[in-house]
């Protein structure tokens, strides 16, 4: 099982581009979210999903966008990339009633630096 | 909004000691309390779960306590090794579903 799979592992965008961070996983699980993480910040929650067609925002949505049109996908989207949004972002994914005792299985992470 | 802190320095240790981390939470009542490690570069991976009812829950060399009136969790690993050194989360929910997670401890265990 390739689990979840983050694309790409590191970018760099100037300020003003957009882009998409992939994030696909293979375990049919119903929940996928997305993290930033940041020195002294912990992992601050994005967006997430509990299923195809269903996304909620998180605490820090703010110039992000997400879509999730399958159950194996769950891209994420800068519209307007800023140096604040630097950052290494992690897509997690679990089995809605196994969150509990099972935890988020996390993907290697996409660093990415706005300049 | 909830607020979760984690022992903001690093942590050393000699191997074979046994570390001890913290977790502890303000304006929060979670029924959940999961720890997970990391390691440079790579997503968090679950270690394990403490539900609000249970006082201490153990897996090999890991200990889990959870303390509701504290509102404290402590991690401990006995007879560390250096392949413990990693960083350590704490993540925090009242339904299940939607885990907060803390700051993160850096463990170093030195031979």
């Amino acid at each position: 099982n390739a689990g979840v799979t983050q694309t790409p592992k590191f970018q760099v965008l100037k300020t003003g581009q957009s882009m998409t961070l992939q994030c696909a996983q293979d375990m049919n699980h119903e929940y996928m979210s997305w993290y930033r993480q940041d020195p002294g910040m912990g992992l601050r929650l994005i967006h997430y999903s509990v299923g195809a067609g269903i996304t909620d925002q998180g605490e820090v949505p703010n110039g992000y966008n997400v879509s999730r049109s399958t159950t194996e996908d769950f891209p994420l989207r800068l519209l307007s990339a800023a140096p604040s949004q630097t950052s290494v972002y992690f897509c997690a994914s679990s089995y809605s009633l196994r969150t509990v005792n099972y935890g988020y299985t996390f993907g290697s992470g996409t660093r990415l630096t706005v300049v | 909004s909830q607020k979760i802190e984690q022992n903001s320095e690093a942590l050393n240790i000699q191997e074979g000691k046994t570390a001890t981390l913290t977790c502890n939470y303000t304006n929060y009542s979670p029924a959940y309390l999961q720890w997970y490690r990391q390691d440079p570069g790579r997503g968090p991976v679950f270690l394990l779960l403490i539900r609000e009812n249970e006082k201490e829950k153990r897996k090999e060399r890991l200990k889990v306590t959870f303390d509701t009136t504290l509102k404290q969790s402590l991690f401990h690993i006995t007879a560390s090794q250096p392949a413990d050194s990693a960083t350590y989360l704490c993540a925090l929910s009242n339904t299940g579903n939607q885990f907060y997670f803390g700051t993160g401890t850096s463990l170093t265990v030195i031979p």
